[in-house]
């Protein structure tokens, strides 16, 4: 049972446009939510975080929204960069937890 | 330098033949985890601890073994290696259980 999922394996898009990365849920019960940043040959990296109690956290370039009705996260990277190519994975958790949950990933590949 | 080093880096062995994965982690972080990454699956918990001495199974642990004997040091022990359990592996330490967590740069582990 895949609690947190990445519908889409990959992504492209041009140099300078918007990227969306996106995530869904099915634990409702998962009030805490990651994105990690992974380059070949190396390990996952901490992008951006969201609490439940908000809707949007932003950092830079990089903005990350929370629908909780609808159980669905995504990740806006704006504008995007070469070197933002790499493999996305979306996390959650839960209070009280012992781990996070990871999605299976979206590579995503932005074309000079 | 805040950092998790895992040794080491590549590793080819054979069926049923020990070996030891170390990790360390230089923040002083109380939770610790190894993870499996294999294509299409995306990051899997094999084991956690929430300090030294108090080790969990995570969801895949079978053929695995840990120990947690330091608060900085959690090797990842597979007694008998099989096939199956080729792939890419990371270690991962974080303040506390569920939030950000901090990765090493992986194994990449092959057993024929």
């Amino acid at each position: 049972d895949q609690q947190v999922k990445q519908n889409s394996p990959s992504l492209s898009v041009q140099e300078g446009r918007i990227s969306i990365l996106n995530c869904d849920y099915t634990n409702s019960m998962f009030d805490y939510f990651l994105w990690y940043k992974k380059y070949p040959a190396e390990g996952p990296t901490f992008l951006i975080s969201i609490s439940s109690i908000k809707d949007k956290n932003e950092d830079g370039r990089f903005t990350v929204f929370l629908n909780k009705s609808a159980k669905h996260l995504s990740l806006h990277i704006v504008p995007s960069q070469p070197g933002d190519s790499a493999v996305y994975f979306c996390a959650a958790s839960s209070s009280g937890s012992e781990k996070l949950v990871f999605g299976k990933g979206t590579k995503l590949t932005v074309n000079p | 330098e805040a950092q998790v080093t895992q040794n080491p880096r590549y590793l080819i062995t054979v069926t049923g033949k020990k070996l030891t994965v170390t990790c360390s982690q230089n923040m002083n972080h109380e939770y610790m985890s190894w993870y499996r990454q294999d294509p299409g699956l995306g990051l899997r918990q094999i084991y956690y601890s929430m300090n030294v001495e108090v080790t969990d199974k995570g969801d895949v642990p079978e053929g695995y073994k840990v120990s947690r004997k330091e608060k900085r040091n959690f090797p990842l022990i597979l007694e008998s290696p099989s096939p199956n359990q080729t792939s890419l592996y990371f270690c991962a330490s974080s303040i506390l259980q569920g939030v950000e967590a901090f990765f090493g740069q992986g194994t990449r582990l092959t057993v024929v």
